[in-house]
């Protein structure tokens, strides 16, 4: 079993629809989680961070975490086509520790 | 803000050579990471200081793979010698701490292919 599962997709939705992307992990010590996005021969870079249950919005994402549960989502409202790209999950165990990291899920927002 | 800076960005190299890559993180950032991400994967941790220790290097194929952070700041990963299955992208990153939720910076990564 990976420590960080994501359903590679790809996940197809059309412009201004919901993305719903999904994220599980197998450590019950993980602190903290982490939404990166990568375009096609890019880097990854931060969309958001969340450690605590609940939701946490940032304009038109939204972290959700529940760690009773030990899953971890992304949704993206009025997704764009400037929003296909992969997905990165991540987590962390403890403050200073490494980010383990999912192998992502395929966007791909139609026009 | 400068960002984290690598080079070089491609290399094409022979099964059995050597090569080596080098990091330089965001100025001031204490934390260095070096990730391996083969195509259709995630990033995997390789090895990660701070300053100038190691504090996880725990998934380096250390029989072909080094790493070094000369006075905390660059850093170089060499990998001797190289098999096929290392062609990846090399990610070095950096963070200020590695505190929680403290952000991670990536590089534009390494780009490896050995033939």
């Amino acid at each position: 079993q990976k420590e960080v599962e994501q359903n590679s997709g790809p996940l197809s939705v059309p412009e201004g629809a919901i993305a719903s992307l999904n994220c599980t992990y197998s450590d019950r010590g993980s602190q903290s989680f982490f939404w990166y996005r990568q375009y096609s021969g890019k880097s990854p870079e931060l969309i958001m961070f969340i450690y605590s249950n609940g939701d946490k919005e940032d304009g038109r994402f939204t972290a959700q975490l529940n760690k009773a549960s030990q899953y971890v989502s992304l949704l993206i409202r009025d997704s764009q086509p400037s929003d296909s790209a992969t997905y990165l999950c991540a987590v962390r165990r403890t403050n200073a520790g490494k980010s383990t990291f999912g192998d992502g899920t395929t966007l791909t927002v139609k026009p | 803000e400068a960002g984290v800076a690598q080079s070089p960005r491609y290399k094409i190299i022979e099964k059995r050579q050597s090569v080596a890559f080098w990091c330089n993180p965001i100025s001031g950032h204490a934390t260095l990471y070096w990730y391996q991400q083969i195509l259709g994967q995630g990033p995997k941790l390789l090895i990660q200081f701070q300053n100038n220790g190691v504090v996880d290097d725990s998934q380096l194929p250390k029989d072909r793979f080094s790493a070094e952070r000369l006075k905390g700041v660059d850093s170089t990963l060499k990998i001797q010698p190289a098999k096929l299955e290392d062609s990846a992208v090399y990610l070095c990153a950096s963070s200020s701490d590695g505190r929680s939720g403290n952000t991670i910076y990536f590089g534009e990564g390494s780009w490896l292919t050995v033939v």
